[in-house]
Parts: structure tokens; sequence; C-alpha cells
């Protein structure tokens, strides 16, 4: 069955860096995009970034654009989302998610989450 | 950039029929999926391209797309479908993947 486990979430002050990462098991992970979605305490769902199944391709909502960057290692089976300059309302739960079929549009398999904190 | 609008309650009583729309200019054109998230679990996808079900979702949910507005319908509401629903959509002209505001279901 389709496991995804994020890791690297932790308290962090403004501006500093943090590293999130994405263990994917029990999928052909080569072969699909793969998507970080979080969600703010008490709030909605915020996509954030996608790949696409072979790296080539990455796509950010705007208010992340230059700060963060998403990657993967396909020999790994591991996604990453790498983020600087962080602000207070980077603070949410962090979501690990696996795209449906061969596009990016929806979202069929979520991990749990890991928690990000910005503040001094 | 694209925007999705959800109510942000409703409430229905067991055994009736709850209705969560999601309006979006010419949302008829977009593909428009659904997820249910209950308090303190990771979303669960419930229809995916308008009126698909995933294996294991209850066929009580259905899904329409039509205009400017995307509805969930869930029929013969029991007390576990309380929860937080969500639509969402891509956005082919920003590449961004666009979700709503999120509806919270209550179950009176």
């Amino acid at each position: 069955q389709v496991k995804l486990v994020e890791s690297g979430g932790g308290v962090v002050q403004p501006g500093r860096s943090l590293r999130l990462s994405c263990a994917a098991s029990g999928f052909t992970f080569s072969s699909y995009g793969m998507h970080w979605v979080r969600q703010a305490p008490g709030k909605g769902l915020e996509w954030v970034a996608v790949v696409i199944y072979d790296g080539t391709k990455k796509y950010y909502t705007d208010s992340v654009k230059g700060r963060f960057s998403i990657s993967r290692d396909n020999s790994k089976n591991t996604l990453s989302l790498q983020m600087n300059s962080l602000r207070a309302d980077d603070s949410a739960l962090y979501y690990c998610a696996k795209a449906e079929g061969q596009l990016l549009e929806t979202i069929d398999f979520w991990g749990q989450g890991t928690l990000v904190a910005v503040s001094s | 950039s694209y925007v999705l609008a959800q109510p942000p309650s409703v409430s229905v009583a067991p055994g009736k029929t709850a209705t969560i729309t999601c309006g979006g200019n010419n949302i008829g054109s977009k593909n428009v999926h659904w997820y249910q998230q209950k308090p303190g679990q990771a979303p669960v996808l419930v229809i995916y391209y308008d009126r698909g079900r995933p294996s294991g979702i209850p066929e009580r949910f259905s899904g329409s797309n039509s205009g400017n507005t995307a509805t969930l319908t869930i029929s013969r509401v029991e007390a576990g479908d309380e929860a937080d629903y969500y639509c969402q959509v891509w956005d082919s002209s920003s590449d961004h993947l666009v979700f709503g505001g999120g509806t919270k279901l209550t179950v009176l």
C-alpha cells in the first residue's frame, strides 16, 4: 500500500532554513508527480509546490517562489522541500502528497504531515 | 490567480442529503476534485474528475460540475461524514493547484 512519511519539521527562527523530506513506498515513485501542501493551524489547505515524475519541471505557489525548492531523488524514493528565508506565515503542517495518474492535477494519497513552526 | 469559493459551513440532519458547492469562473471547463478531512487526519480524496469515486468511497458521495459551480452531494448522511470538505482544481494558466477555502459539514 502507498505510504508517505514526512520528516524534518521543527521550530526555527525567522529568516533561517529548514529541509523537509518525504519517504515514499508502495508504488513506483519515479512514475508520479509529487506535491507539498501545507495547512496552518485551524486553516484550510494551501498548495505549496509540485515536481513532475522525473524532476525536470517544478511549480510553486507565488508566496514561496524564490525561497522554497522542491526536489526528488528517484533512486531513493525521496521527495524534499528546501525552505529558506522562513517567515512566521510559513508555520504549518506540511503534507507530502502523491499525484493521481500521469497528470499533476489531483492528489490521491497524503502523508500524515510534519509540523513547521517559525518563531523567534 | 484562479479562486474557488465554498460556503464556510453546511448543516444537515442524519439520513438527509448534504450539498456543498464550489464556485469558480467557468469552473465547468475544469476538472474538479473533492477531499474530506476529519479532525487530526490527512485529507482523503472522495471525488475526482468531477464525478469519479476512488476505490473505497461509498456510492453516497457524488459530484457534478457545470457552468460556474461544482457540487459535492452526500446522500443519506451519517455522523461519520462530519468533516471539512475541500474542492480543488488545477489552474493550467498558472500551473498552480488551487484549493477552495473548505466547508465544515455538521451532522445535526
